[in-house]
This record gives C-alpha cells, structure tokens and sequence, in this order.
C-alpha cells in the first residue's frame, strides 16, 4: 500500500532534550515536506526536499533541521526543543512538485515539549 | 499568502449535496485547482484537482468556472464523515518552490443528520 509514515505518532518530552520525527514513504518520491499545524495558524510548511540532499526552508524552519539522505526517508530534527514547538506535525510526498503531483500526507505526530 | 477566498464555514444535511464554493480570481493559466481536506487532526487527503475543465473522481466532482476565477466542489451525496475542514489551493503547472502547498483557512463543512 502507497503511504506516508511518521514515527513516533505521540511524544511527550522536555526543553532542550533533542528528537529526531521520522517520515518515511514508499512510492520513490523525489519531493518530501514537513508542516506543523497549530491552532488558529493552520497549516506551515517548515521544510522541504526536491530531491535525495536538496532541502530548502519553508515558512518556518527557525529552531528544526533536516536532511536526505536517501530518497524515502525525510526525518525533522529538533536539537534543542522549546515550548513553542509543541504542535502536530505532518511530513508530506509527491512524485516531484510540479502541479499535476498530488502530494499525500502521513498521519501526523502530536508532540508536546514541557 | 493564500491565493483564494473560502468561506469559514457551512452545514450541510446528510444525503445531501455540498457545494463548497472557492474564488481563486487572481489564477493564472498555467495554475491548477486542488481541494485537499483535513479530518479533526488527521493528515491532509487529497479530494481532486483540475486546470480548466470539469473533474470528476469517486470523491468530488469539480466545476470550474470558464474564466477560472472561481470553482466548486460538489460532495455528490454527503455523509457524516465528510465533516472536515475543505482546502481550495492554486499551484502552478510547472515545478519549482512555488509549487509548494499553501494552506489558507479553508472551509469547516458539518455534515448533520
């Protein structure tokens, strides 16, 4: 089955105490991206990779990194977690980012930093 | 910024259709029409999408106006699960930053029995 995964789903942690959000998809997609959502701002993409070690910012990558190392995975990592990164978090793929790709979406990944 | 105007909200009764109505008047031609929807804190699913004619899928069916400047989607039969928050986005044809996702407010439709 095409998909998009994200692991953990759920993840409770502390200031400063570094997590790596995986994504992972299974359909050889060049393009991948990462949104956070948050109540009242909707829907921000974060990151993005056009291809295997081709990232770029999105709208709000202060405080995230990321890397492609390979082309199905695409992991979010925080090295210093803070309060205002809790939020629900979704990684995204299409085929490439021209218009006619749709892009899917995982499940999500509701993180809470204390 | 968002390059289209949705209505906050609708309701619609069960069995019923939805028309979810989506101005996109500054599109240009080389731009698509997506619909994406988000159940209650569940990923972003793809609905349809269209350039310049109608679309229709085992979800929606799509109406574009003919100068393209406004289009509806149509939930030929609505049900209770399709209570969601709707999302009319414009990308372009072409690849590129620009064909990321922006994501506006979108529409809350509340299907009610």
């Amino acid at each position: 089955e095409a998909q998009v995964t994200q692991n953990p789903r759920y993840l409770i942690t502390v200031t400063g105490k570094k997590l790596t959000v995986t994504c992972s998809q299974n359909m050889n997609h060049e393009y991948m991206s990462w949104y956070r959502q948050d109540p009242g701002l909707g829907l921000r993409q974060i990151y993005y990779s056009m291809n295997v070690e081709v990232t770029d910012k999105g709208d709000v990558p202060e405080g995230y990194k990321v890397s492609r190392k390979e082309k199905r995975n695409f992991p979010l990592i925080l090295e210093s977690p803070s309060p205002n990164q809790t939020s629900l978090y979704f990684c995204a793929s299409s085929l490439t980012l021209a218009g006619g790709d749709t892009q899917y979406f995982g499940p999500g990944t509701r993180l809470t930093v204390l | 910024d968002a390059k289209t105007t949705q209505p906050p909200s609708m309701d619609c009764a069960e069995g019923r259709a939805a028309n979810l109505p989506c101005n996109h008047s500054t599109i240009s031609g080389n731009e698509y029409v997506y619909w994406y929807r988000q159940i209650h804190s569940q990923g972003p699913q793809y609905i349809i999408h269209g350039l310049k004619n109608n679309e229709t899928n085992e979800m929606a069916s799509l109406i574009i106006t003919e100068d393209r400047k406004s289009s509806t989607l149509i939930l030929p039969h609505a049900t209770l699960r399709d209570t969601a928050v709707y999302y009319c986005i414009v990308r372009p044809l072409y690849g590129g930053s620009q064909g990321n996702l922006i994501f506006g407010k979108g529409t809350k439709l509340s299907v009610k029995p």
